[in-house]
């Protein structure tokens, strides 16, 4: 079946490392998002990317950095800048051309601090 | 600006009764709208989507949504709640960006609880 997997399921942070959480699609679309959730305030938009080699900082990039070296994979990685990094983390892609067109979600990373 | 409000972080209805989580955007050009559901500890999984075919818009599991222009609303309905509704649902209007490609606004979500 097409979807996203998003992996680790659960990961902890030790201060001053640097985290990377994977996120990879078999549903060839060509654009892919990380946002941030914690509670009460929805989703924010950290990193999206167009296409390959090719990515733009979303509301929330500060402390956060992408790479998009191949279409199917977007990992994000958490650095120590970062200073309230304790949240869940949601990948998502779209076929990307279009507003209509919906964005498809992975099942999620929940960060947490040691 | 596009954004979008959802009135209401938590509603709670009784099981078999109706469900009415409101959504109202604000947005320039015609929208396209989306409702999302969330289960704990998992993803988004899209219910329905309003793409101005029409204005009443059938989604997954019994929901449907109105769009109203004059009211700047999408909310969503389902006649009968069920147990297993129990979730945070989510709107999200569209935007354009460079090339075609879109990004969703997400409004802050309500959470529903269904009891016996």
């Amino acid at each position: 079946d097409g979807g996203i997997t998003q992996s680790p399921k659960y990961l902890f942070r030790k201060e001053g490392q640097n985290v990377t959480l994977s996120c990879e699609q078999n549903l060839n679309h060509d654009a892919m998002y990380w946002y941030r959730q914690d509670p009460g305030q929805g989703l924010r938009l950290i990193y999206y990317s167009q296409i390959v080699n090719d990515f733009q900082k979303g509301d929330i990039a500060e402390g956060y950095s992408v790479s998009r070296e191949k279409k199917e994979s977007f990992p994000l990685t958490v650095t120590s800048a970062q200073k309230n990094p304790t949240a869940f983390y949601l990948c998502a892609s779209s076929p990307g051309q279009g507003s209509n067109q919906p964005q498809h979600f992975g099942d999620g990373t929940r960060l947490s601090i040691l | 600006a596009q954004s979008v409000t959802q009135l209401g972080s938590h509603v709670s209805v009784s099981e078999g009764a109706l469900v009415l989580l409101r959504c109202n955007y604000s947005s320039s050009v015609p929208p396209y709208l989306f409702w999302y559901v969330q289960y704990p500890n998992q993803g988004l999984q899209l219910l329905l989507k309003y793409t101005s075919a029409a204005t009443l818009v059938k989604g997954i599991n019994g929901f449907e949504a109105e769009f109203k222009k004059s009211e700047t609303s999408f909310h969503l309905t389902k006649p009968s709640a069920h147990m297993s509704d129990a979730a945070e649902y989510f709107c999200a209007v569209s935007v354009d960006f460079s090339g075609g490609y879109n990004k969703l606004i997400f409004g802050a979500g309500t959470r529903l609880a269904v009891h016996p």
